[in-house]
């Protein structure tokens, strides 16, 4: 198993610019979420999705969007990409939701480092 | 203030010595802690989780512990080696469905 992927692994933009982020999962997970990382700071949701064909917003959702068309892929969207997005991107699953337990645990993928000048 | 509190924010230690680490949480109502561990470059790995009625629990070298009463948490890692160099994440579950993570303590396991 794979586990989770994501691609790209390094991406610049420039401001305006848009791109998508992959995020793909091979454990039959129905939850999936994408985070920010930023130096210094915890990591923050963005967006996550409970099952196929379904988003929410996390924490800091402003100035991306997601879609979930299949179970195994979670897409994380830049329309206009600003130089405050600059940041590393990991995207996550889990089997369950965050109730607690083994079963909600998250495994994460490798991270997307973005570049926004 | 950030609702989970790492310390220290790094920490360097020779091979073969112990180390703990704090995580201080003011979220409520509190649902399980989470240490996961992030190599450089990586995404975080999950070391443990602890729920209420947990004290205490093991993996390994490392062992954390729980005090829902004062809401403070620590991993102690003993005997530690090279690849125990990384960041350590303190998550915490509240209210069921949300989280909060620390913003880690990067650790340095020198030879």
């Amino acid at each position: 198993n794979a586990g989770v992927t994501q691609t790209p692994k390094f991406r610049v933009l420039k401001t305006g610019q848009s791109m998508t982020l992959l995020c793909a999962q091979d454990m039959n997970h129905e939850y999936m979420y994408w985070y920010r990382q930023d130096p210094g700071m915890g990591l923050r949701l963005i967006h996550y999705s409970v099952g196929e064909g379904t988003t929410a917003k996390g924490e800091v959702p402003d100035g991306y969007n997601v879609s979930r068309l299949k179970k195994q892929n979670f897409l994380l969207g830049l329309e206009s990409a600003a130089p405050s997005q600059t940041s590393v991107y990991f995207c996550a699953s889990s089997y369950s939701s965050l109730g607690g337990g083994d079963l909600d645990t998250q495994y994460f993928g490798p991270g997307t480092r973005l570049t926004v000048l | 203030k950030n609702q989970v509190e790492q310390s220290p924010q790094s920490l360097i230690i020779l091979e073969g010595k112990n180390c703990t680490l704090q995580c201080n949480y003011t979220v409520s109502p509190f649902s399980n802690l989470r240490w996961y561990k992030q190599d450089t470059g990586r995404g975080p790995v999950s070391l443990t989780i602890m729920t209420f009625s947990e004290n205490t629990k093991s993996n390994g070298r490392y062992t954390a512990t729980l005090d829902a009463d004062t809401k403070q948490s620590s991993l102690h890692i003993t005997a530690s080696q090279l690849s125990d160099s990384a960041s350590y994440i303190c998550v915490v579950t509240y209210n069921n469905n949300d989280m909060r993570f620390g913003a880690g303590t990067r650790l340095t396991v020198k030879p």
